[in-house]
């Protein structure tokens, strides 16, 4: 089955470190997404790219936080700095803008900031 | 789907029993809808989707309906398993003016489902 592969599957870092997480989507998915949960919010969008354009990143603090698409096969999320409170799992979905199957999310990062 | 997080739902069925989730979902211009499954360490798995031009639709063992009058949303689950337990989410995102581009998914609170045996 095609997956959605996210990595690193774990990061510790401590306050104030750069964070970078990867997600490689499907092949031929163009649609991509990057979801943040955590207990007290569920699950939030961060920000979506489309043919590799960011169409929506209100969701992030942009301060903070930067999502790109440097091909269609990558995609990262950057925190810089990090903080205690962006510790959460961080799920990458992919799919096509048709909606077709949905859109298939992988294993997430869980990054823990202390 | 309402994110308002978390006192999630839960919902407790003996194993053979019929599960329903509901959901409620605030966007009137919503056109897809999503079930996903999200078991504990791992990332939300599709089952089953909907467009808002139909009421029902049915996989295997589970059936989506839909009621865009009251915006409501419901999975059920014939002769529930202990596989079943997890937590299941509704999505929902809307189209674009031409009708073959959808947008981002909105995700409700969630449902953790428990499947006694």
């Amino acid at each position: 089955d095609a997956r959605v592969t996210q990595t690193p599957r774990h990061k510790v870092t401590e306050m104030g470190q750069e964070v970078t997480m990867r997600c490689q989507p499907i092949l031929g998915h163009n649609t991509v997404f990057w979801y943040r949960q955590t207990m007290m919010q569920g699950l939030e969008l961060l920000a979506y790219f489309r043919n590799r354009a960011p169409l929506d990143d209100s969701g992030m603090p942009k301060d903070r936080f930067s999502a790109e698409m440097p091909d269609a096969t990558l995609a990262t999320l950057k925190i810089q700095p990090s903080e205690p409170r962006d510790s959460a799992v961080y799920f990458c979905a992919s799919g096509l803008e048709q909606g077709v199957d949905g859109y298939t999310f992988g294993s997430g990062t869980r990054l823990t900031v202390v | 789907g309402e994110s308002v997080g978390l006192h999630l739902p839960t919902l407790s069925v003996q194993e053979g029993d019929n599960s329903i989730i509901n959901c409620a979902y605030s966007n009137s211009a919503s056109d897809y809808f999503i079930w996903y499954k999200q078991e504990s360490g791992k990332g939300p798995q599709f089952i089953i989707d909907i467009r808002s031009n139909m009421d029902k639709r049915q996989g295997q063992r589970v059936t989506v309906l839909l009621n865009k009058t009251v915006k409501h949303l419901s999975l059920q689950i014939a002769a529930t398993q202990p596989g079943d337990s997890a937590v299941y989410f509704c999505a929902d995102t809307d189209v674009n003016a031409g009708g073959t581009s959808y947008g981002k998914l909105t995700f409700g609170q969630g449902t953790i489902l428990t499947v006694h045996p």
